[in-house]
């Protein structure tokens, strides 16, 4: 009865390769995130999308493109992947964006991308 | 955007002790101010949280108190024990969140 869940738990690969994580939520949130934490444990949000829209784009080569298919789903693909890419993905979800009454963001297992 | 100041970024204390920990924030709108816990590996999780229109928040050991005026908010813990020990987080906002630093806490039996 996992609530949020990624895959794959870890991925390595080339640089210039391209990759994806998926991630999954089955608490029937309407918001999910995206965030990166880098080697120095510092946990940045990258995206959101509240039910299969973008809402929060932070400054992110656009080699990162989110995708929704449904509000229970946001998958990250990453295009030509570089060295400075290497960290934990996170992905999150909430019941609603943060204004209103039920902020809590849940985490996922977090995926850890080593590029060579 | 908001920017979130979290100290210190390591914590070192005996167990039984008491912790602090303490963040500032920039930006007046933020209105909700979540605490999260991450142990080595895993993922982090929620452990107290406290919204502007309350000023303090407690939760058996630990505590969280805030201060609008001056745009800070502190996390406190009593009675530390070996498995307190982790990484901590702040965090500020009001329709998304910002996340300080972290603060790697380390509680020594």
């Amino acid at each position: 009865d996992t609530a949020v869940s990624q895959t794959p738990k870890y991925l390595v690969t080339q640089m210039g390769n391209d990759k994806s994580i998926k991630c999954e939520q089955n608490l029937g949130h309407d918001t999910m995130y995206w965030y990166k934490q880098d080697s120095k444990k510092f946990l940045k949000i990258m995206f959101s999308y509240n039910n299969k829209e973008l809402i929060i784009n932070e400054t992110v080569p656009n080699r990162f493109s989110p995708k929704s298919p449904d509000k229970a789903h946001l998958n990250l693909h990453i295009n030509s992947l570089e060295l400075g890419d290497s960290a934990v993905y996170f992905c999150a979800s909430s019941q609603a964006q943060l204004a209103g009454p039920y902020n809590e963001q849940f985490f996922g297992p977090g995926t850890r991308l080593t590029v060579l | 955007g908001e920017n979130v100041e979290q100290h210190p970024s390591t914590l070192s204390v005996q167990e039984g002790d008491s912790a602090v920990i303490k963040c500032t924030y920039s930006d007046s709108a933020s209105n909700y101010f979540p605490w999260y816990k991450q142990e080595l590996g895993k993922r982090p999780q929620l452990i107290i949280d406290i919204r502007s229109n309350v000023g303090e928040k407690k939760d058996q050991r630990i505590a969280v108190t805030l201060n609008k005026t001056a745009k800070h908010f502190s996390l406190h813990i009593t009675e530390t024990q070996p498995e307190d020990s982790a990484v901590y987080f702040c965090a500020a906002g009001y329709s998304t969140l910002t996340f300080g630093k972290g603060t790697m806490l380390l509680v020594s039996p």
